[in-house]
């Protein structure tokens, strides 16, 4: 049972132009949701995180959209640029139990390639 | 701060043979989480560790087994290796505060099993 579904699978954009990255997610429990971005040959690394309280977060050219009644969730990158391409994965994950210090473990999307063509 | 450092970064086994694999942790990251990546499932999570005590555990079969050492450092081992596993076996840590401390991924081993 896929848990986070995540779409395009692949996308091509422009320089400069925005691109969209949608996840949708079947769990209400999930409480925390990340984005990574990973390029060839490296570990995904966090690229921006949202909590369901807030309906958008910025960061930079980064901007997470959160619609929690949908249970949907986004990455729009604005002004994309050629070293944007990579694969995005979408992600969430439970809240922790008072008594378990560990980390939750993450369910990911099945991650997006992103190519910015010039 | 070193990042997460995984050994060795390649592997080419043949089915049947076991394999271990090592991660080195982000100093002071009492938490370690092993995933597994195929271009046909993704990012599947194995199992977590924290202070040397298996957390949670993904649903794969129990030839996939972990250990995690005093010093937070962790080994994978699979046993009875088949085609199917070849993958980008990927390590993470985190602090493991009960914030949503984030995780950091090392760059993985490529187990190649042929």
């Amino acid at each position: 049972q896929q848990q986070v579904k995540q779409s395009p699978q692949s996308l091509i954009v422009q320089k400069g132009g925005i691109s969209i990255i949608n996840c949708a997610y079947e769990n209400t429990a999930f409480d925390y949701f990340p984005w990574y971005q990973q390029f060839p040959g490296k570990g995904p690394a966090l690229l921006i995180a949202i909590r369901p309280d807030v309906s958008e977060k910025k960061e930079g050219r980064f901007t997470i959209s959160f619609n929690k009644s949908a249970k949907q969730f986004s990455l729009h990158i604005m002004d994309s640029q050629p070293g944007d391409s990579a694969t995005y994965f979408c992600a969430a994950k439970r809240p922790k139990d008072i008594s378990n210090f560990g980390n939750e473990k993450l369910t990911f999307g099945t991650g997006t390639r992103l190519t910015i063509i010039p | 701060k070193a990042g997460v450092t995984q050994t060795p970064r390649y592997l080419i086994k043949t089915r049947g043979q076991q394999v271990t694999l090592s991660c080195s942790p982000i100093s002071g990251h009492r938490s370690v989480s092993w995933y597994q990546q195929t271009p046909g499932q993704g990012l599947q999570f194995l199992f977590e560790y924290f202070s040397e005590t298996q957390r949670n555990k993904g649903n794969f079969p129990g030839r996939f087994s972990g250990r995690q050492f005093s010093n937070s450092r962790s080994e994978m081992n699979v046993s009875t290796l088949e085609l199917g596993d070849s993958a980008l076996y990927l390590c993470a840590s985190s602090g493991g505060s009960y914030d949503n401390s984030p995780l950091h991924f090392g760059n993985g081993t490529r187990l190649t099993v042929t």
